[in-house]
């Protein structure tokens, strides 16, 4: 089974804080994405990794980060976290092929005070 | 990627089958259709995914019409643990490694 695994399931930060989310699979995929989900706006795509030290912006990257050190590792970044960053945040993985699938973590609600 | 068509809630009794449709009319010759569902604050879920055969996996069946504009997700036993919010998603398959978009999705619920 594909298992995407998420640092903290729950996050309170203060306003201005540095926020690390992490995200490992254990697939070898190559394509990683994080993306928010708010309620109204459905999914949105912050940033996608298809390779290590690759990255490419996605709708939403403002005020975000990530880094891809490791194959199986997707940080995503709060450079200097605010109110309207309070999200469900969610991982993804998938291998690049024709119908590729993507394959979430449990997601890590942060709430920004 | 096509847009997809899907009721915004369904009943169903434990242990019936569910079957969930969707349409999807303007859906084009390289797009699948892929189903995921999402159990209230947790990460979307994989179901299952096609091209036009029908497909059927541990989870579901997934049937997709002839004229591909539409297709019905089945659950053939239902729980009470299959209570979500089911997305119909249209997506090329050659569009590896972009977004997914999910839509308003079928919010299902199992009930005793």
């Amino acid at each position: 089974d594909v298992k995407v695994t998420q640092s903290s399931r729950y996050l309170v930060k203060r306003t201005g804080e540095k926020v690390f989310l992490e995200c490992v699979q254990d697939m070898d995929h190559e394509n990683m994405f994080w993306y928010r989900q708010d309620p109204g706006l459905g999914l949105r795509l912050i940033y996608f990794s298809y390779d290590v030290k690759m990255k490419e912006k996605g709708d939403i990257p403002e005020g975000y980060s990530v880094s891809r050190e490791k194959k199986e590792r997707f940080s995503l970044i709060l450079e200097s976290a605010s109110t309207s960053q309070t999200s469900m945040y969610l991982c993804a993985s998938s291998f690049p092929s024709w119908g590729e699938t993507q394959y979430f973590g449990p997601g890590t609600r942060l709430l920004v005070l | 990627d096509a847009k997809t068509t899907q009721p915004p809630s369904m009943d169903c009794a434990e242990g019936r089958a569910a079957n969930l449709p969707c349409n999807h009319s303007t859906i084009s010759g390289n797009e699948y259709v892929y189903w995921y569902r999402q159990i209230h604050s947790q990460g979307p879920q994989y179901i299952i995914h096609g091209l036009k055969n029908n497909e059927t996996n541990e989870m579901a069946s997934l049937i997709i019409t002839e004229d591909r504009k539409s297709s019905t997700l089945i659950l053939p036993h239902a729980t009470l643990r299959d209570t979500a919010v089911y997305y119909c998603i249209v997506r090329a398959g050659n569009n590896a490694g972009n977004m997914l978009t999910f839509g308003g999705g079928t919010r299902l619920m199992v009930k005793p």
